[in-house]
């Protein structure tokens, strides 16, 4: 079955930079878009942006153009998110989520908990 | 940039049909596509491209688009419906979601 398994909590201080990772199982891995998509306690769902596993191609919003960077590593079917120059603002949930069908999101990593604090 | 509009709350008598509707400019000419969250979850995709359900989700979830307005329909609710509902589009190389809607069965 598909799963996308992200990597655990993390506490960074503003400023900093902070990289999120999500293995990939039950599928192949270089045939679906990653998308990334956070959202803040209580509030919904925001999209940060995509990549193409295969091409290495990447889409982000305008919003996080300059500070967020999506990579893969192939061989282990692992999508990274890094996010840089933290601001207390980015505290929230972050999921990676397969491309579906026309754009659609059709499974979802268990999210990992980013906490931007001094 | 494309706004989805929701409704902040809809609420449903158990078994009746609750109906959530997302209003964006000319959504008809768009593939609209819907999640369920339920709280500490991740979300679910309920329905893709308009009224179409994944494996697994009942046919009481069904989905239409046209004109302004596209409508998530939840028939015979059950208490385990309650969750949050955010539709989503594909717009000018963006994913744009909704701004989400609590169901609230009672």
């Amino acid at each position: 079955q598909v799963q996308l398994v992200q990597s655990g909590a993390e506490v960074k201080k503003p400023g900093a930079s902070v990289k999120v990772s999500c293995k990939a199982s039950g599928y192949t891995f270089t045939s679906y878009d990653i998308n990334w998509v956070r959202q803040a306690t209580g509030q919904g769902l925001e999209w940060v942006g995509w990549m193409n596993p295969n091409s290495g191609n990447t889409g982000y919003a305008q919003k996080f153009q300059g500070r967020v960077t999506m990579t893969r590593n192939t061989s282990i079917s692992t999508a990274y998110m890094e996010l840089c120059s933290l601001r207390f603002e980015d505290t929230a949930v972050y999921y990676c989520a397969r491309g579906g069908d026309s754009s659609s999101v059709d499974y979802w990593g268990q999210g990992t908990l980013v906490t931007v604090s001094s | 940039s494309y706004e989805l509009t929701q409704p902040l709350s809809v609420s449903v008598a158990l078994g009746q049909t609750a109906r959530i509707t997302c209003g964006g400019n000319n959504i008809g000419s768009k593939n609209v596509h819907w999640y369920q969250q339920k709280p500490g979850q991740a979300p679910v995709l309920v329905i893709y491209r308009d009224s179409n359900r994944p494996s697994g989700i009942p046919e009481r979830f069904s989905g239409s688009n046209s004109g302004n307005t596209a409508t998530l329909t939840i028939s015979r609710a059950q208490a385990g419906d309650e969750a949050d509902y955010y539709c989503q589009v594909w717009d000018s190389s963006t994913e744009v979601f909704g701004t989400g809607t609590k169901v609230t069965v009672l």
